[in-house]
């Protein structure tokens, strides 16, 4: 199957500060990307899809200023946690999909905000 | 997207077949049936998807109903490597398939020796 590639896979961040994660599509163009977050024994949970040059379009209770993404190619979409707070440590997970192709997911990365 | 219903654990000796069920009543016409793994601490990973014909890949074989109501994937020589949770999915595909996937609590399988 096509790859996706996240990265970091794991990221340890003081509080206050602010944290990128890179997702790429390595095989695909991606026109549409997904963002989720997933706490610990639960399912994942949607935060946002983003469409290559537009803006994101956030889930409800998503704050977008908190949690920025930006999808400036077909290959690349990032999502930056801004002024991260303990509350905010998951595990974050994007998903890449190209035009009648399944959605492939990236490793995920493990945010710990100390 | 209609919603699904799986059980929320299942177990399953190793080498034996693993029939993990799914309902969704409510699917509609253009809606097709995916399902996708996730190994701890990974992200999910596809495993199947199908309209209304039955399916089979090299990982799994997908059956549903006629009535699409339902629908069961089997893993027919399960392995340790197969524990996962197991989600069952339904979205309209194909060219409009570039819409997102919203995830059920899924299936946690569990595969003894």
């Amino acid at each position: 199957g096509a790859v996706v590639s996240q990265h970091p896979s794991r990221v340890i961040c003081k509080s206050g500060t602010s944290v990128k994660i890179e997702c790429r599509s390595l095989d695909f163009q991606a026109t549409t990307m997904f963002w989720y977050r997933q706490f610990p024994k639960k399912s994942l949970m949607l935060m946002a899809t983003s469409n290559e040059g537009s803006k994101a379009t956030y889930e409800q209770g998503v704050e977008k200023d908190k949690f920025l993404i930006n999808h400036a190619s077909l290959t690349l979409s990032t999502l930056t946690v801004t002024s991260a707070h303990p509350e905010d440590s998951s595990f974050y997970i994007c998903s890449a999909t190209g035009w009648g192709t399944e959605a492939f997911f990236g490793q995920g990365t493990r945010l710990t905000v100390v | 997207d209609a919603k699904t219903t799986q059980p929320p654990s299942m177990d399953c000796a190793e080498g034996r077949a693993a029939n993990l069920p799914c309902n969704h009543s409510t699917i509609s016409g253009n809606e097709y049936v995916y399902w996708y793994r996730q190994i701890h601490s990974q992200g999910p990973q596809y495993i199947i998807h199908g309209l209304k014909n039955n399916e089979t890949n090299e990982m799994a074989s997908l059956i549903i109903t006629e009535d699409r109501k339902s629908s069961t994937l089997i893993l027919p020589h399960a392995t340790l490597r197969d524990t996962a949770v197991y989600y069952c999915i339904v979205r309209v595909g194909g060219i409009q398939g570039a819409q997102k996937l919203v995830f059920g609590q899924g299936t946690r399988l569990t595969i003894n020796p």
